[in-house]
C-alpha cells in the first residue's frame, strides 16, 4: 500500500526554526496535509497544499513540496514552547476520500 | 456543537467485555471517519461513512469491530469481546465535501482493556 514516512522526533531550541520532513510514495497524491496533535487532544489541521503548488506560507508556517522527490516539509519559524506537539503528515489522492497518515513527528521545544 | 464530540473521553473495561464508543460529527458534515491510534503509531484507518452510501469497512481489523451511523449523523463504534491489544485512542473525524476534504477531529476516546 501507499506509505508516508516521517522522522519520529525533533528537538529544537526556543526561537529557532523547526523543519519537519515527510516523504510519501503515492505519485497520484493530490492533497498533502499537516496536522498538529497536542497531548490529550485530537488532530488539528495546520495547513494543506495541493500537489500543483510548490510552496505555501501562512504566518510562521511554510510548507514546501518537491513533487519529483515526493518530499514535503513544514517549517515553523521562531518556534515557541507552545509548538511542542506531534505533527502528522498526510496525503490523499484525488480519487480517494481516505488519507494516509504518517506516524507523526514529536517536536520538543526547549528553552 | 461547534466541533466533533466523542464520548466517553476515557473507557476502562475488562477483557472480554463489549464497548461502545460514540461520535457526534459537525452538523452538516456528510463524511465520518473512525481511526485508531496506538502508542507510538500513526493513525490506522478503520471505517468511513459518506452520506447514504455503503460504508468503507476495509480498515476494520477483525469481525469484533463494527460501526454504524444513524440518520447520517451520530456514529457508534462497537468492539465486542475486547482484547488487550484493542487498547488505544479511537479518533473520529468528519468532513464536508465542500470543505476540500479537510477532516476535523474529535479529542478521541482512550480505551484501556485490562
Amino acid at each position: 500500500g501507499e506509505d508516508v514516512e516521517q522522522s519520529l522526533f525533533l528537538s529544537v531550541r526556543e526561537g529557532d526554526s523547526s523543519v519537519i520532513n515527510c516523504t510519501y510514495t503515492d505519485s497520484s497524491s493530490t492533497y498533502l496535509y499537516w496536522y498538529k496533535q497536542e497531548p490529550g487532544a485530537g488532530l488539528q489541521l495546520l495547513t494543506y497544499i495541493f500537489s500543483n503548488m510548490d510552496m505555501k506560507q501562512d504566518q510562521r508556517l511554510t510548507v514546501l513540496l518537491n513533487k519529483k522527490d515526493k518530499h514535503l516539509s513544514l517549517r515553523i519559524a521562531d518556534t515557541q514552547t507552545g509548538d511542542s506537539a506531534i505533527y502528522f503528515c498526510a496525503e490523499m489522492s484525488g480519487g480517494s476520500y481516505i488519507p494516509t497518515f504518517g506516524r507523526g513527528t514529536s517536536l520538543i521545544v526547549h528553552p | 456543537g461547534a466541533g466533533v464530540s466523542q464520548s466517553p473521553s476515557n473507557k476502562v473495561t475488562e477483557k472480554g467485555k463489549d464497548v461502545e464508543l460514540r461520535c457526534d460529527p459537525i452538523s452538516g458534515h456528510t463524511a465520518l471517519y473512525w481511526y485508531r491510534q496506538s502508542l507510538g503509531q500513526g493513525l490506522e484507518f478503520l471505517i468511513y461513512f459518506q452520506g447514504n452510501s455503503a460504508p468503507d469497512k476495509s480498515g476494520l481489523p477483525s469481525d469484533r469491530f463494527s460501526a454504524e451511523r444513524t440518520g447520517g449523523s451520530v456514529s457508534t463504534l462497537t468492539i465486542q469481546r475486547t482484547q488487550q491489544e484493542d487498547s488505544a485512542v479511537y479518533l473520529c473525524a468528519s468532513s464536508s465535501l465542500s470543505g476540500g476534504d479537510i477532516q476535523y477531529f474529535g479529542a478521541g476516546t482512550r480505551l484501556s482493556v485490562l
